[in-house]
């Protein structure tokens, strides 16, 4: 099985541009998890789509959002982007049967450079 | 809130000896915990997990974790190291959420493994 893509790999924006990032999920899986990799903060959770539907919420401002399409394909999108945007962006998925024993199998990342 | 800590941000240890890089968390009710592996400019790489059953759990690439409940820790294990094991190290938790249900990890801060010659 091909495991979480993320494309691109590598951003490089203006501040106040925005940018969308997408995700493709292994076959199968239903659950897409954003997160956001910085030195600072390190690994902080962004959200969570289930069946086109958001689940959970990070405690992140209101430029981030995303969505979930029927193929399970997820997109982020962050607008109007600031300097302390840049880190690397992490996909997550899993087939969440509703238990919370799922493994959680990360892509390889987009690392957005805001400058 | 759950929380994990990794009370260490590097462990040096020579290859062929044994490792160990310590994991504690702070949940309410049964936690799943996990470990990942990332290396240089990659994601996160799936290790091993404990939900329920057996205090030691085996992983892949020769990991193993020891599940401790009275000293809530989860530290991660192997017999003998390799140089090819140097890489960031997190460990995770999650608690199944009733409402909504949901699949949030929380991260501890990592460690770095450096394992030399």
């Amino acid at each position: 099985k091909a495991g979480v893509t993320q494309t691109p790999r590598y951003l490089i924006k203006t501040r106040g541009q925005q940018v969308t990032l997408s995700c493709s999920p292994i076959s199968g899986h239903r659950s897409v998890s954003w997160y956001q990799q910085t030195p600072g903060q390190g690994l902080q959770f962004l959200f969570e789509y289930f069946s086109e539907t958001q689940r959970n919420k990070g405690n992140f401002p209101g430029r981030f959002s995303g969505r979930q399409f029927s193929n399970s394909r997820s997109e982020m999108n962050v607008s109007t982007l600031e300097l302390g945007d840049s880190a690397l962006y992490l996909c997550a998925s899993s087939s969440q049967q509703g238990a919370g024993a799922d493994t959680q199998y990360f892509g390889p990342g987009t690392r957005l450079t805001v400058l | 809130a759950q929380s994990v800590a990794q009370p260490e941000d590097q462990v040096n240890v020579a290859e062929g000896n044994p490792l160990t890089v310590k994991c504690t968390y702070s949940v309410s009710g049964n936690p799943y915990l996990f470990w990942y592996v990332q290396y240089p400019n990659r994601g996160l790489q799936f290790l091993l997990k404990y939900i329920t059953g057996d205090n030691l759990v085996k992983g892949s690439y020769g990991f193993e974790a020891e599940f401790n409940k009275s000293q809530t820790s989860f530290h991660l294990k192997k017999p003998s190291a390799l140089v090819s094991d140097s890489a960031l190290y997190f460990c995770a938790v999650r608690v199944f959420i009733l409402t909504g249900g949901g699949n949030k990890l929380t991260f501890g801060t990592g460690t770095q493994l450096k394992v030399e010659l």
